[in-house]
């Protein structure tokens, strides 16, 4: 019974690339949440996305920044054009009713 | 805004010490309170809530209590071990079902023997 499944652990990309985060949830759960930890600050909730629907996305940044979460296959939270300043932990949770969030291990985005 | 305030890391104790995590926050309205915790290499856990003031989570042998008045949230242990050793999370939500979170930076608890 696996949990929430993100990949890749590490990533790396210089300033300019883009970067792609996936996240498959737990078995069964439709709601996915995407969240980020910046170096000395705690998680900030970016977006809240159902199969094929953004539900909330008040914590996105208006900017290069895009999540979707298709019918089939993992949630793809995408940044484009990277900076420095998205250096951060990304972490995805689901939830089975919208309720009682699991988290996965995250992803620590690096640029350089 | 809403935000969440814990105390910094790490915390370096020894087995069977006692534990205090301070945690304060200030919110809109009347928030839910949580602890996660984060064991290496694992994603977050819910380790307790708290919906409403005066109310007490507990799991495994830790417990916090909801505090409107201190605005506070602190997790206790009477006695910790090794296995304990993990990143505690405080968070709060203003919607009830506790998906939208506030977190603090997380705490790191080292227990040694």
């Amino acid at each position: 019974n696996a949990g929430v499944m993100q990949n890749p652990r590490h990533l790396v990309r210089r300033r300019g690339q883009e970067a792609r985060l996936r996240c498959s949830p737990m078995k069964g759960h439709s709601h996915v949440y995407w969240y980020r930890q910046l170096p000395e600050e705690g998680l900030k909730f970016m977006v809240y996305l159902q199969k094929e629907n953004i539900i909330d996305e008040s914590g996105m940044p208006k900017e290069r920044f895009s999540a979707e979460f298709p019918k089939e296959g993992p949630s793809i939270l995408r940044i484009q054009q990277v900076v420095r300043g998205d250096s951060a932990a990304y972490f995805c949770a689901s939830s089975l009713t919208g309720e009682g969030l699991f988290f996965g291990s995250g992803t620590q985005l690096s640029v350089l | 805004g809403d935000s969440v305030t814990q105390m910094e890391g790490p915390v370096t104790l020894s087995e069977e010490a006692f534990l205090t995590i301070n945690c304060t926050y200030t919110a809109t309205g009347y928030p839910s309170l949580f602890w996660y915790v984060q064991y290496p290499g694992e994603g977050l856990q819910l380790l307790l809530k708290a919906t409403k003031a005066d109310d007490k989570g507990s799991n495994k042998g830790f417990e916090a209590t909801y505090r409107k008045e201190t605005t506070s949230f602190h997790l206790e242990k009477g006695s910790v071990q090794v296995s304990d050793s993990a990143v505690y999370f405080c968070a709060l939500s203003v919607t009830g079902g506790g998906n939208k979170l506030t977190f603090g930076t997380g705490t790191q608890l080292k227990v040694e023997l």
